[in-house]
């Protein structure tokens, strides 16, 4: 069955640190990848997607991810965290047989960012 | 352009009532999706549709439950006799039509349903 494993379910940086937040998938071939952040209370913002070509992608409030066939994994990177980015992050999956798919979620990773 | 809307934000109801979510589609997306976001856990799938259509609904309980989007007005989900294990997060998302060559599914701000 697909899957979506977010290993670290807690994350605390310093201002101004880098940032780094692992995403790892169970599929058989290679599927859509999508990271979103749900601030408290909210809806969820797409921050990146990855469908094909080059595998560094880059996105919005100046994140980045990485796909990597040989790990199966989507990790999302900041190099210089703000206090604003403090926030619920979540890889998604979709498989990509069959036309539209739901997406498979990982169960999340909360930030929270030291002044 | 609007994004995806939904309604009500917060819904209250005791045991045995119905709820019913409503969420309107970003205009020109054809495609809406629920999902269930459960206190401290990730979005769960729950049902995919198009215009009167249901494709998959392999997440959604077999009973109590139900979906639509009609051909006119919003997608709702409907849930009957509601019990306390229902308070959680509902997420509509919609994405474009398949010509528009873009997949990703677009996020509304939830509903959240509290069961007394």
């Amino acid at each position: 069955a697909q899957s979506v494993t977010q290993p670290d379910i807690h994350i605390t940086v310093s201002e101004g640190a880098s940032l780094e937040l692992r995403c790892n998938y169970s599929y058989g071939a290679t599927p859509y990848l999508f990271w979103y952040v749900q601030s408290p209370g909210q809806g969820l913002q797409l921050l990146l997607k990855y469908f094909s070509g080059d595998t560094l992608v880059q996105g919005i409030k100046g994140f980045e991810a990485e796909f990597k066939r040989s790990q199966s994994s989507f990790n999302l990177r900041k190099p210089s965290v703000h206090w604003s980015d403090a926030a619920e992050y979540f890889c998604a999956v979709e498989p990509t047989s069959g036309g539209y798919n739901k997406l498979i979620f990982g169960a999340g990773t909360r930030l929270a960012v030291h002044p | 352009n609007a994004g995806v809307m939904q309604n009500p934000r917060h819904l209250v109801r005791r045991r045995g009532q119905e709820a019913r979510l409503r969420c309107s589609p970003m205009k020109g997306h054809s495609h809406v999706y629920w999902y269930r976001q459960l206190p401290e856990e990730g979005l769960k799938f729950m049902v995919y549709l198009q215009k009167e259509n249901i494709i998959d609904e392999s997440g959604m309980p077999k009973e109590r439950f139900s979906a639509e989007f009609p051909k006119e007005g919003p997608s709702i989900l409907r849930i009957q006799q509601v019990v306390r294990g229902d308070s959680a997060a509902y997420f509509c998302a919609s994405s474009p039509p398949v010509w528009a060559g873009d997949e990703t599914q677009y996020f509304g701000p939830g509903t959240r349903l509290l069961v007394l």
